[in-house]
């Protein structure tokens, strides 16, 4: 474990469903990211919070709506999904946005069917 | 173009070999960063640099911010080591490179 807990660790849903994914850190860090890893692609930044106010998000489609009610927490509602969305989601956190040192969840294997 | 290069995308070595992953990238940087994900998505975070060189173990990393591009070399590699690298920018917005394959053979 790193220190950083994702849950669940894999999902499928259709593309009717609302699902939700959950990070979770104790470490004490006050920023926390949602990233996209397709398959042969860059990872891809998705949604910034610093001290639980959104700072980014990188031009995500509403179906992806994020949700940060305390710094030890992220999470990510999905709706409407569509097959291309399924990918790996990962959650990582830092001490502040600028500063770097990230650490990363193990991420949700998502399949949207 | 991708604002972040990796090379190789796939790399193979033997046991104990010395391993060297390079990275070049196109935009302004605050510091980069190179990552380690094993099969199955966990990512781990190896290295922050902004300037200079780093060594954790096995694993040292440099960068050259004139030429910008940077270097993750890996000695006496061991089957463990087997992973992709990611090549992390950031600076007005994180940019990643789409990973080097690293595969040890015993």
């Amino acid at each position: 474990e790193t220190g950083v807990t994702q849950t669940p660790r894999h999902l499928v849903m259709g593309m009717t469903n609302k699902k939700s994914l959950k990070c979770e850190q104790h470490l004490g860090h006050n920023a926390m990211y949602w990233y996209k890893q397709s398959a042969k692609k860059p990872l891809e930044l998705m949604f910034v919070y610093n001290f639980k106010e959104q700072t980014e998000n990188n031009s995500v489609p509403s179906r992806f709506s994020p949700e940060c009610p305390n710094s030890s927490h992220l999470f990510l509602h999905l709706h409407t999904l569509q097959p291309e969305d399924s990918a790996l989601y990962l959650c990582a956190s830092s001490q502040d946005q600028h500063l770097g040192g990230y650490t990363f969840g193990s991420g949700t294997r998502l399949t949207v069917v | 173009k991708n604002e972040v290069e990796q090379s190789p995308q796939n790399l193979t070595a033997q046991e104990g070999e010395f391993i060297t992953i390079n990275c070049s990238y196109s935009v302004g940087i605050s510091a980069l960063h190179w990552l380690q994900q094993h099969p199955g998505g966990g990512i781990v975070s190896l290295f922050m640099l902004s300037s200079g060189k780093k060594k954790h173990g096995r694993l040292i990393a440099t960068i050259n911010i004139q030429e910008k591009h940077s270097s993750l070399h890996i000695t006496a590699s061991h089957p463990r080591d087997s992973a992709v690298y990611i090549c992390a920018v950031t600076g007005n917005q994180f940019y990643f490179g789409t990973g080097t394959s690293l595969t040890v053979i015993p």
